[in-house]
């Protein structure tokens, strides 16, 4: 079985253009996470999505956006990048909504790595 | 921000020697687990341990949670240079639909 895939797997863009992420959740997964992931840190909570719904947003700001599709497939925007949003992006599926009071654990994809210039 | 605090933050040990990880945590947490990220890529799950256990075994790893002390281990015995990794503890609250917390990691290097 497939498991989480994103793309793309690296791409490079310059500060105040626009990056569009993708992610296809494991066969069966309803709930898809992202994640950002700087260099050198752990991974840093952006939105969770369930049933095309937003479930937790984490600190960032409103450049960042994200949407859930029918097929529960996900995608991630980022605008008006910035030089600090260079990093790894994960995404993360689950089986059913994900708390961190659900004793699940994550399933993540390799990640799209953003470079911006 | 991020609830955990990997130490140390970089290991190197000889293949074959046991690696010891610790993570401390600020808040009472549900659940820890523990992932695996080989050099830039996806993170693995290794290991959850419930806020009313104290110790869990699988394969090379032992985990151990000290909710009073707030701290958890990661013990990974007999290593292997497979084992080259990052280690990151991740925490999980009870209220809403608050996310999974990551750590910032421990750098393992077992050498050959």
């Amino acid at each position: 079985d497939a498991g989480v895939t994103q793309s793309p797997t690296h791409l490079i863009k310059t500060r105040g253009q626009q990056v569009t992420l993708r992610c296809s959740p494991i066969s069966g997964h309803k709930s898809v996470s992202w994640y950002q992931q700087v260099l050198g840190q752990g991974p840093q909570f952006i939105f969770q999505y369930y049933e095309k719904e937003e479930r937790g947003r984490g600190n960032f700001p409103d450049r960042f956006s994200a949407r859930q599709f029918p097929n529960y497939s996900s995608e991630l925007n980022v605008n008006a990048l910035l030089l600090g949003d260079s990093a790894l992006y994960l995404c993360a599926s689950s089986p059913a909504p994900f708390s961190g009071g659900s004793q699940r654990e994550l399933f993540f994809g390799e990640g799209s790595r953003l470079t911006v210039l | 921000s991020q609830q955990g605090e990997e130490d140390p933050q970089a290991l190197s040990i000889q293949e074959g020697e046991n690696a010891t990880m610790n993570c401390s945590y600020k808040t009472s947490i549900n659940n820890l687990q523990w992932y695996r990220q080989n050099s830039g890529r996806g993170l693995v799950h290794l290991i959850l341990i419930r806020s009313n256990e104290r110790e869990k075994h699988s394969g090379r790893l032992r985990v151990t949670l000290d909710t009073s002390k707030k701290s958890s281990s990661l013990l990974i015995t007999a290593s292997r240079a497979a084992d080259t990794a990052s280690y990151f503890c991740a925490t999980g609250r009870n209220s809403g639909n608050t996310p999974l917390v990551f750590g910032k990691g421990t750098r393992l290097s077992v050498i050959a």
